[in-house]
């Protein structure tokens, strides 16, 4: 199975920031890895997928690079409405199955 | 407009069952895949199961012989059929269209295995 390692688990930055996220694959998947950003209480919503595809209505602040193994979320300038705990996703297809990084929890300093 | 909207959670005893429905609109369930993911409380994300549209049925090693997915395409709804609970089977459990990443998923209902 693949895993996948996100880090940091948390961090504190202060209202316009640039916030770094990485998420490493224990094997290459190519493109296959996407984000999300999960508010309290509230369903995750997807922001980029397959590496840096922003997804349609998310702000141009969020970006997301990598391949292979080795991958990069950046909000370019961190606002207040942005706390929240952000998890990469991969993909796999044999056998279909999905795998979650441990979260990054994001908090404004 | 995409909406998923899960129902059917509830307080459970080890051993017992529990079927998830999740209604659709704004798409056709059974024209696309249609994944299960759960969040045990304060925990992350763990994937559960995929439908795909052609009927394919995939699962996560750890629900698998005990959860089942399935799909009324008369009611464009989703469900799970959750047997032989476990209390690690406590969490949210979200219905989301898509297996290859998810892009609309609903509010997500509690399933909790006490006794």
């Amino acid at each position: 199975d693949i895993q996948m390692t996100q880090s940091p688990s948390s961090l504190s930055a202060s209202v316009g920031d640039r916030v770094t996220i990485t998420c490493q694959a224990s094997q290459d998947i190519s493109n296959y890895l996407n984000w999300y950003q999960q508010k309290p209480g509230k369903a995750p919503k997807l922001l980029i997928y397959d590496a840096s595809n922003l997804e349609t209505g998310v702000p141009s602040r969020f970006s997301g690079s990598g391949s292979g193994t080795d991958f990069t979320f950046t909000i370019s300038s961190l606002q207040p409405e942005d706390i929240a705990t952000y998890y990469c996703q991969q993909y796999d297809n044999l056998p279909p199955r999905l795998t979650f990084g441990g979260g990054t929890k994001v908090e404004i300093k | 407009e995409v909406q998923l909207v899960e129902s059917g959670g509830g307080l459970v005893q080890p051993g017992g069952s529990l079927r998830l429905s999740c209604a659709a609109s704004g798409f056709t369930v059974s024209s696309n895949y249609m994944s299960w993911v759960r969040q045990a409380p304060g925990k992350g994300l763990e994937w559960v199961s995929v439908i795909y549209s052609g009927g394919s049925t995939y699962y996560a090693d750890s629900v698998k012989g005990r959860f089942t997915i399935s799909r009324d395409n008369s009611k464009n709804t989703l469900y799970l059929q959750m047997n032989s609970l476990r209390a690690e089977d406590t969490a949210v459990y979200y219905c989301a269209r898509g297996i290859q990443h998810l892009d609309y998923w609903g509010q997500g209902t509690l399933v909790t295995v006490s006794s």
